[in-house]
């Protein structure tokens, strides 16, 4: 099993619009959680952290459930610069710094 | 600030080939790594080193090696190129994190588009 699983996508949706997608992981010991944002294979830049009470930036909304280790994230009032690939990143175990990644989600939005 | 320089951008290598990716940080990171992207995978971690001296093996590591001699600069040697290592290649650090929140940001550099022939 992957130590993180997304659904690959793409979604497809018009501006404006909200779309959400989740991601799951394997290790329940995992401290830190995050989604990347990665543009047409340059590199990926921090979108947001993720922490267990959830939490918003803008028109953004990230969720923690610890129980069913997943993580999602809500995009709301989807713009077009907002078509990328997501990734969900996640700390290997209990203590330990190395990261894992998805494989990404893609959000096409359009005019 | 630079953060994370990495170099070459592009590259082409002839199977049996040796070359040197540079990954340079100027943030004092103590943690840095070097992944490769593939089609419909995730990054992959090939080396990683939690400080200048250290280094240790990722999830795919064989045909690479890496060292860490100084806290800024974390190179990562192709010892003979395989078309198998045909790939994009980043280099990331960040810093140690501490308390619940284990891991801070992640910087990664620009990349490297590598084809092996």
């Amino acid at each position: 099993r992957k130590e993180v699983e997304q659904d690959p996508g793409p979604f497809n949706v018009p501006e404006g619009a909200t779309v959400a997608f989740n991601c799951t992981y394997s290790n329940s010991a995992s401290q830190s959680f995050f989604w990347y944002r990665q543009d047409c294979r340059k590199e990926p830049k921090l979108l947001m952290s993720v922490y267990s009470s959830g939490n918003e930036d803008g028109r953004f909304t990230a969720q923690l459930n610890r129980a069913s280790q997943y993580i999602s994230l809500l995009i709301r009032d989807s713009k077009l610069s907002d078509s990328a690939t997501y990734l969900c990143v996640v700390n290997a175990g209990s203590n330990d710094y190395k990261l894992s990644f998805g494989a990404g989600t893609t959000v096409t939005v359009r005019a | 600030n630079a953060g994370v320089t990495q170099t070459p951008k592009f590259q082409v290598l002839k199977t049996g080939q040796s070359m040197t990716l540079q990954c340079a940080q100027d943030m004092n990171h103590e943690y840095m790594s070097w992944y490769r992207q593939d089609p419909g995978m995730g990054l992959r971690l090939i080396h990683y080193s939690v400080g200048a001296g250290i280094t240790d093996q990722g999830e795919v590591p064989n045909g690479y090696n890496v060292s860490r001699s100084t806290t800024e600069d974390f190179p990562l040697r192709l010892l003979s190129a395989a078309p198998s290592q045909t790939s994009v290649y980043f280099c990331a650090s960040h810093q140690v994190g501490k308390g619940l929140q284990l891991n801070t940001e992640a910087f990664f550099g620009q990349g490297t588009r590598l084809t092996v022939v």
